[in-house]
């Protein structure tokens, strides 16, 4: 069963550029998190789904992020523009059910310049 | 608020035994987990512990847990150089929606 797939693995932009990245969860798996890994951190939640509804985006800057998942499948996370301070890996898990046993992909390593 | 303590580095001889220890703040977190993540790589889930427990044993793991220190801690008996990662203790946030983690653990096992 293929896992949590991600891309870009990584993408260079420059600052003020738009950045886009995709996320495919696990099948089966309703809901789904995006996290932002800054070098030397643990992980923090930008925003969760559960199916296609955003149940807590408390900590996603709306001002230049945006993400949707209007299937309930699939998901892709915005940022417009990028700032010198987005470079991050940004993670992408998703768990059936339960918060308890989420399964992470390999993440996107974003670089703004 | 809810907060994740870790010791940043750990370096071990390959056959030794690691511990990597690790302080949470929410007392009623359900659940406590240790992710493994390898350079390059995303997040594993190495085991995790019900709060009702003290200690849970997974082949060479061994979580052990203390609700009245509010204190978690892995050990990796006969480390190998493939246990070589970042270590990442976490705790479910009080709404219950998503993990907290640490900073991580970096273990670097020398042969």
């Amino acid at each position: 069963e293929a896992g949590v797939v991600q891309s870009p693995r990584y993408k260079i932009i420059e600052k003020k550029q738009p950045v886009a990245f995709w996320c495919n969860p696990i099948s089966g798996h309703n809901t789904l998190y995006w996290y932002r890994q800054n070098l030397g951190q643990g992980p923090e939640l930008l925003i969760r789904y559960e199916n296609e509804e955003a149940v807590d985006d408390s900590q996603l800057p709306k001002d230049r992020f945006s993400a949707e998942r209007l299937k309930g499948v699939d998901s892709t996370l915005k940022i417009q523009p990028a700032e010198l301070g987005d470079s991050a890996v940004y993670l992408c898990a998703s768990s059936f059910l339960d918060v308890a046993e989420q399964f992470f992909g390999p993440g996107t390593r974003l670089t703004v310049l | 608020g809810e907060d994740v303590e870790q010791s940043l580095f750990l370096s071990v001889r390959e056959g030794d035994s690691s511990v990597i220890n690790c302080t949470y703040t929410d007392s009623s977190s359900t659940y406590l987990y240790w992710y493994k993540q390898e350079p390059g790589a995303g997040l594993q889930l190495l085991t995790y512990i019900f709060s009702n427990m003290d200690m849970k044993q997974d082949q060479r793991l061994t979580v052990l847990l203390n609700k009245k220190d509010k204190h978690l801690s892995l050990r990796i008996a006969d480390t190998q150089t493939g246990d070589s990662a970042i270590y990442f203790c976490a705790e479910i946030n009080q709404a219950g929606t998503a993990l907290i983690f640490g900073k991580g653990t970096t273990l670097s096992v020398s042969s």
